[in-house]
């Protein structure tokens, strides 16, 4: 099936730095969504990414939707203490409902 | 507007019980999708419903796992005789009609636990 490629697994990073993430894919697809996950929370949608090279921001987040619509990108600028959680990736092959597959998250810690 | 509801948060049930898990989409959604959490991994689609209808079980395993969107009533993923391998975070989200993109929206999960 269909597998997404998250890196990296896990980051530590000052309070302050930015931070970054990607997601790649051996198949095209269709919408990018980028969701992060609070210990014992479900997954909340940050970013949704609708055609190949859109760039699209929601505060200090900004994702990107790859031109070979193979991978995205999440940038957080200025990280501070509650960006704490597991960041995924999430891709969906083709229009309409089509069900998501999820990368495997990228854990992110931030130290004070 | 209510997100999506999902109960229990929490179910303890002991080997060859069944499991039931309940899953409310938020208002105007008719799409529900049911995924699988296990520890450090991401989620793992299971089943795709619409009112009524299975859309898509490709990722729901064949033999007791089940699944049903009724006409009235919450989303229902059904487990019986569950054994230890079931022990995982079920999440449901929903999302409205669309014809082209979409934004699946996510309940806060039921944690099985099987011991």
């Amino acid at each position: 099936g269909q597998q997404l490629n998250q890196s990296p697994q896990s980051m530590f990073i000052q309070e302050g730095e930015d931070v970054s993430m990607n997601c790649t894919s051996s198949s095209i697809f269709n919408t990018w969504l980028w969701y992060k996950q609070d210990p014992g929370e479900g997954p909340v949608l940050l970013i949704a990414l609708y055609k190949a090279g859109e760039l699209t921001s929601n505060g200090r987040l900004t994702a990107q939707f790859g031109i070979t619509r193979k991978d995205s990108f999440l940038n957080i600028s200025a990280s501070i203490p509650s960006d704490v959680g597991i960041y995924f990736c999430a891709g969906q092959s083709s229009p309409g409902n089509t069900p998501l597959v999820f990368g495997k998250g990228t854990r992110l810690s931030v130290i004070a | 507007n209510a997100g999506v509801m999902q109960n229990p948060r929490h179910l303890v049930r002991r080997r060859g019980q069944e499991a039931r898990l309940r899953c409310s989409p938020m208002k105007g959604h008719s799409h529900v999708y049911w995924y699988r959490q296990l520890p450090e991994e991401g989620l793992k689609f299971m089943v795709y419903l619409q009112k009524e209808n299975i859309i898509d079980e490709s990722g729901m395993p064949k033999e007791r796992f089940s699944a049903e969107f009724p006409k009235e009533g919450p989303s229902i993923l059904r487990i019986q005789q569950v054994v230890r391998g079931d022990s995982a975070a079920y999440f449901c989200a929903s999302s409205p009609p669309a014809r082209m993109n979409t934004e699946a929206f996510f309940g806060q999960g039921t944690r099985l636990t099987v011991v």
